[in-house]
């Protein structure tokens, strides 16, 4: 069965100081993968998706970026986190040809 | 611009009775929708879908409706159990899209014992 991890699983920065969290997929091989953001009692935002190895798209403009150096590893970076990116950072996963997503456990990103 | 969203944003039931969670779309062009439940603090679990080519489907104690004459979609949970208590979102294929999900903003359900 697959699974997906996520870490660490929160997290206290201060503004200024960068950022990686770490998504990995077991069980599957070239999934689609995909960072989203949730802030408090709100729905998810699209960050980032690939399709492939060094395939990043991105959603919305921001100090985020993504990397994918492994098929099933997803990286999801700063260089100066902002107090607005406060908030449950979530990764998942499909197999290509179908739509339903898979979460991970997500990362709580607190940004003092 | 297209969007997925709720009609309520919080539900609250009594164990054991039926719980009805809705959600309208507006993207004509969707052909995928899925529902998740979210319980606190964890990732967004999948409960049930169902494709524009049908207008019901069933699992366990779920059901999911869909109107395509109106664009909109229901979950349907029976005898609903304290464990239910989570926020529900429903998605769609972003028109049509084999990549990306469009999201609602939830409904927190509470169930009272």
């Amino acid at each position: 069965s697959q699974t997906i991890h996520q870490w660490p699983a929160t997290l206290v920065q201060p503004v200024g100081s960068p950022l990686s969290l770490e998504c990995t997929v077991e069980g599957t091989s070239n999934p689609n993968l995909y960072w989203y953001r949730q802030a408090a009692g709100r729905g998810l935002q699209l960050l980032f998706y690939s399709v492939g190895i060094g395939q990043i798209s991105s959603e919305v403009p921001q100090n985020l970026s993504a990397s994918r150096p492994q098929d099933r590893q997803f990286i999801l970076s700063s260089k100066k986190l902002l107090l607005s990116d406060s908030g449950f950072y979530l990764c998942a996963w499909k197999q290509g040809a179908l739509y339903e997503q898979y979460f991970g456990p997500g990362t709580r990103l607190t940004v003092t | 611009g297209e969007s997925v969203g709720l009609h309520l944003p919080t539900l609250s039931v009594q164990e054991g009775d039926n719980s009805i969670i809705n959600c309208a779309y507006s993207n004509s062009a969707s052909d995928y929708f899925i529902w998740y439940k979210q319980e606190s603090g964890k990732g967004p679990q999948f409960i049930i879908d169902i494709r524009s080519n049908m207008d019901k489907r069933q699992g366990q104690r779920v059901t999911v409706l869909l109107n395509k004459t109106v664009k909109h979609l229901s979950l349907q949970i029976a005898a609903t159990q304290p464990g239910d208590s989570a926020v529900y979102f429903c998605a769609e294929n972003s028109g049509g899209s084999n990549y990306k999900l469009t999201f609602g903003k939830g409904t927190l359900l509470t169930v009272n014992p």
